[in-house]
């Protein structure tokens, strides 16, 4: 089945900088790459997805970009805002009914 | 509209002991699933089911047991709950199975003694 990996585990930025977030996906038939972030005590919640279709897709701060030949995707948030500290989580998925989920990124942004 | 909820938000057991989390969406999602969260691991896929009737498993299905009978409810059975069971379980929906946005409920923790 397919195997996420996702780097780094924690990250802590200054307010203002950008961040940049890792996934490598292993099943080359994945073609959706959502992305979710958990604040804490609550479940996650999409915040930006990609289709293999698309190599790269971006909503006002946040970005993300597929590279399929290499199987990485990676999330940048720009312009760092404390309200931006959470875990964040990269998954990959296919027609099948699993998707899985890297192991998530606690991210702290320091006013 | 409520979502994905779930009960309960807490619950301690003790080894041996039998308990259900619930599970209720309202958006008429076809596809409904449950995660188990632990510390660096992500979340794990336990069971899922594309319809009323119809359930499989996931990347963790062992001591676990679900059913659907009807669009709206999927719960998720602890037979005899054991001290690696303690984790914080979410349940997730969408629209229709395969690769879709999966709506999150808020998380039911689980301990284990």
């Amino acid at each position: 089945g397919e195997n996420v990996e996702q780097h780094p585990s924690t990250l802590s930025v200054q307010e203002g900088d950008s961040a940049v977030i890792k996934c490598t996906y292993s099943d080359s038939a994945s073609n959706y790459f959502p992305w979710y972030k958990q604040e804490l005590g609550k479940g996650p919640q999409l915040i930006i997805d990609i289709r293999s279709n698309v190599g790269e897709k971006k909503d006002q701060r946040i970005a993300v970009t597929l590279n399929k030949t290499a199987k990485h995707f990676s999330l940048h948030i720009t312009e760092t805002q404390p309200e931006d500290s959470a875990v964040y989580f990269c998954a990959a998925s296919s027609r099948s009914n699993d998707m899985r989920f890297g192991a998530g990124t606690r991210l702290t942004v320091k006013p | 509209n409520a979502g994905v909820t779930q009960t309960p938000k807490f619950q301690v057991l003790k080894t041996g002991q039998s308990m259900t989390l619930q599970c209720a969406q309202d958006m008429n999602h076809e596809y409904m699933s449950w995660y188990r969260q632990d510390p660096g691991m992500g979340l794990r896929l336990i069971h899922y089911s594309v319809g009323a009737g119809i359930t499989d498993q996931g990347e963790v299905p062992n001591g676990y047991n679900v059913s659907r009978s009807t669009t709206e409810d999927f719960p998720l059975r602890l037979l005899s709950a054991a001290p690696s069971q303690t984790s914080v379980y979410f349940c997730a929906s969408s629209y229709r199975s395969g690769a879709n946005v999966l709506t999150f409920g808020a998380g039911s923790r689980l301990t284990v003694l």
